[in-house]
């Protein structure tokens, strides 16, 4: 049992380009989470599923996308990487509303 | 709108000491409160939840927390600190009625002297 999986660990992305970030989750949990945490400012929602064709925006949306074809897999797109995408991104899922959630490792992304 | 502020940026305790990390919240109903700790390098993993019920809750790595409603805190304490839990530390509020979204503060670093 896995739990939440992230990949890739660490990527360099120069203005302009676009990338995937991937997270997968093993614990047949319906819902998932993608969070972006900068220096002090805590972890702000980017998007969250609620189940399988099911994404809503959180609080900071813009410049990203998502899908959630399958239960397990709630993929992240950046298009356009700009300098403010800069940070640490999060994964997360839960079984039900968000009481319990259990995060992956992480991916850092920088942007130049 | 829900809010939660945690007022300490950076603590530094001796190991063996007593911890206390605050936690100050915002919510227009009965909150679901969360504790959770996110050691260097690593993801958040939660150490206590608050819901309902008894309003000191016990959580994983020794660790507890204290629901007062008349304050609005939702204080963690630890007895006795080991060099392991060195770590920043997130207060969590949410959600709210019709919401997915758990709002964090902006968290509190803890460095442990041996």
């Amino acid at each position: 049992n896995a739990g939440v999986t992230q990949t890739p660990k660490f990527r360099i992305l120069k203005i302009g380009q676009s990338m995937t970030l991937q997270c997968t989750q093993d614990m047949n949990h319906n819902y998932m989470y993608w969070y972006r945490q900068d220096p002090g400012m805590g972890l702000k929602l980017i998007y969250y599923s609620v189940g399988a064709g099911i994404t809503d925006k959180g609080e900071v949306p813009n410049g990203y996308n998502v899908s959630r074809s399958t239960t397990e897999d709630f993929p992240l797109r950046l298009e356009l990487a700009a300098p403010s995408q800069t940070s640490v991104y999060f994964c997360a899922s839960s079984l039900d509303r968000p009481y319990e959630q259990y995060f992956g490792p992480g991916t850092r992304l920088t942007v130049t | 709108a829900q809010s939660v502020t945690q007022p300490d940026i950076h603590i530094t305790v001796s190991e063996g000491a007593s911890l206390e990390l605050r936690c100050n919240y915002s919510y227009g109903a009965t909150p679901y409160l969360f504790w959770y700790v996110q050691s260097p390098g690593q993801g958040l993993q939660l150490l206590l939840k608050y819901f309902s019920g008894d309003t000191l809750v016990q959580g994983i790595k020794g660790f507890e927390a204290e629901f007062k409603r008349s304050q609005s805190s939702f204080n963690l304490r630890k007895p006795s600190v080991h060099w392991s839990d060195a770590a920043e530390y997130f207060c969590a509020v949410g959600p709210g009625a019709g919401s997915y979204q758990l709002t964090f503060g902006k968290g509190t670093k803890l460095s442990v002297i041996p």
